[in-house]
């Protein structure tokens, strides 16, 4: 079975500094997908980044980017000039490429950025 | 395109009651996911379907089913509602090309 650890519950940063957030996970599969979501206070749960295990290049999205360390089984998620509208719950998941949609969740992490 | 949809956004019920809510995903995905959020467990899978058919199930009582149309619109369904399945219940539907499961805004459910 495949799970998804986040070590920091809490983390508070200024606004304009960069943050890393933390996650590792056990699978012993070598086909996955990685992901990041944020969910605001609204709930809703929105896509961040996304990175497919088979390839050696770190995705990046704007001020988002991921440090993917397979061989450790490491994904942690750096956000670049933070902004007050990045505060919110962010969650790393994983799922099994082309199999049924399935994700595991890691427990989450509230990142506060105060002005 | 539009995104996911759920109704009905919030809902309350009592002990005993059933309750359905709905997804529609996005147009054109086929596979929708259901997603049990609460604050003690964390966000866990309750099950998926693909072109009407359940292809994984999480760990959850036989109270917990669901259902997909041929349009692709999905129903979960909760018989005899208990105190603890008070949650947020998220849907959200993939995009088969990429494996990238997008989120609807959620239904609140409270049980009293």
């Amino acid at each position: 079975a495949q799970t998804v650890t986040q070590s920091q519950p809490e983390m508070s940063v200024q606004e304009a500094e960069t943050v890393t957030l933390s996650c590792t996970y056990d699978t012993s599969e070598s086909n996955y997908y990685l992901f990041w979501y944020k969910q605001p206070p609204s709930r809703q749960m929105i896509l961040v980044i996304r990175q497919e295990a088979y390839k050696q290049q770190n995705a990046t999205e704007n001020r988002f980017s991921v440090n993917f360390q397979k061989a450790a089984k490491s994904f942690s998620l750096k956000i670049s000039d933070s902004q007050l509208g990045d505060t919110a719950m962010y969650f790393c998941a994983f799922t099994l490429i082309q199999g049924a949609q399935k994700l595991v969740f890691g427990q989450g992490t509230r990142l506060t950025i105060n002005p | 395109k539009a995104g996911v949809t759920q109704t009905p956004r919030y809902l309350i019920k009592t002990r005993g009651q059933q309750v359905t809510l709905s997804c529609s995903p996005i147009s054109g995905h086929r596979s929708v996911s259901w997603y049990q959020q609460t604050p003690g467990q964390g966000l866990q899978f309750l099950f998926e379907y693909f072109s009407e058919t359940q292809r994984n199930k999480g760990n959850f009582p036989g109270r917990f089913s669901g259902r997909q149309f041929s349009n692709s619109r999905s129903e979960m369904n909760v018989s005899t509602l208990e105190l603890g399945d008070s949650a947020l219940y998220l849907c959200a539907s993939t995009a088969v090309s990429t494996d990238t499961q997008y989120f609807g805004p959620g239904t609140r459910l409270t049980v009293l």
